[in-house]
């Protein structure tokens, strides 16, 4: 059974804004951490952002603080991203990740890609 | 911020060969560490947490040691299937997470 569901990504030009949305139906949502993580064009991972399980935490890498918002919707099972002011280095396929508390993420979604371009 | 650095960056091995890749942390972490498998067009796979736990499914050749700073992975006799790109993971900043730079390991 599939666990996470990322979608969202496309093409945005600099300075615009995305969404990105992850699907969870195959885990108990609402007691896991989620995080998202994003993958550039031949680099390696770098961790973005993560909620913890009621909205309370949320904690940002300095690259994007400012920019991204992380937020959850329990009764939906659905983890967000939203991306504002968009810059080519945000370029990269963003995958969102779950984890059990004090834990590293276990289950992955399958990665959307976001390409900043003009 | 803890770094992680990640060495070697890349390895050439043969199929049954010992492999071990190693993670500095730039301070003590006590044993809050993963390790992922990541192959091509693919989302990571952890292999282990807290330093040496094996996660369920994952064959036993996979092994992980270390604590605080010094953290290894050793695959005891690689497999065809193990050519991939590995990363260890930090937690210890709970729930902010780094990775290190990654190890690619590629067929001699």
């Amino acid at each position: 059974e599939v666990q996470l569901l990322d979608s969202g990504g496309g093409l945005v030009q600099p300075g615009g804004s995305l969404r990105l949305s992850c699907a969870a139906p195959g885990i108990t949502f609402s007691s896991h951490v989620m995080h998202w993580v994003r993958q550039a064009p031949g680099k390696g991972l770098e961790w973005v952002s993560a909620i913890s399980t009621r909205d309370v935490t949320t904690d940002y890498a300095d690259s994007v603080r400012g920019r991204f918002t992380i937020s959850r919707d329990n009764s939906k099972n659905t983890l967000y991203l939203l991306m504002n002011n968009l810059r080519a280095e945000d370029t990269a396929v963003y995958y969102c990740a779950s984890s059990q508390w004090l834990l590293p993420p276990d289950f992955w979604g399958q990665g959307t890609l976001v390409t900043v371009s003009s | 911020d803890i770094q992680m650095t990640q060495s070697p960056s890349s390895l050439s091995a043969s199929v049954g060969d010992r492999v071990t890749i190693t993670c500095r942390a730039s301070q003590g972490i006590r044993n809050d560490l993963g390790w992922y498998q990541q192959k091509p067009g693919k989302a990571p796979k952890r292999l282990i947490y807290a330093a040496s736990s094996l996660q369920s499914g994952v064959p036993s050749r996979f092994s992980g040691s270390g604590s605080e700073t010094e953290f290894t992975l050793t695959i005891s006799s690689l497999q065809p299937e193990d050519f991939a790109t590995y990363y260890c993971l930090q937690y210890n900043g709970y729930p902010r997470l780094t990775f290190g730079g990654g190890t690619k390991v590629e067929i001699k």
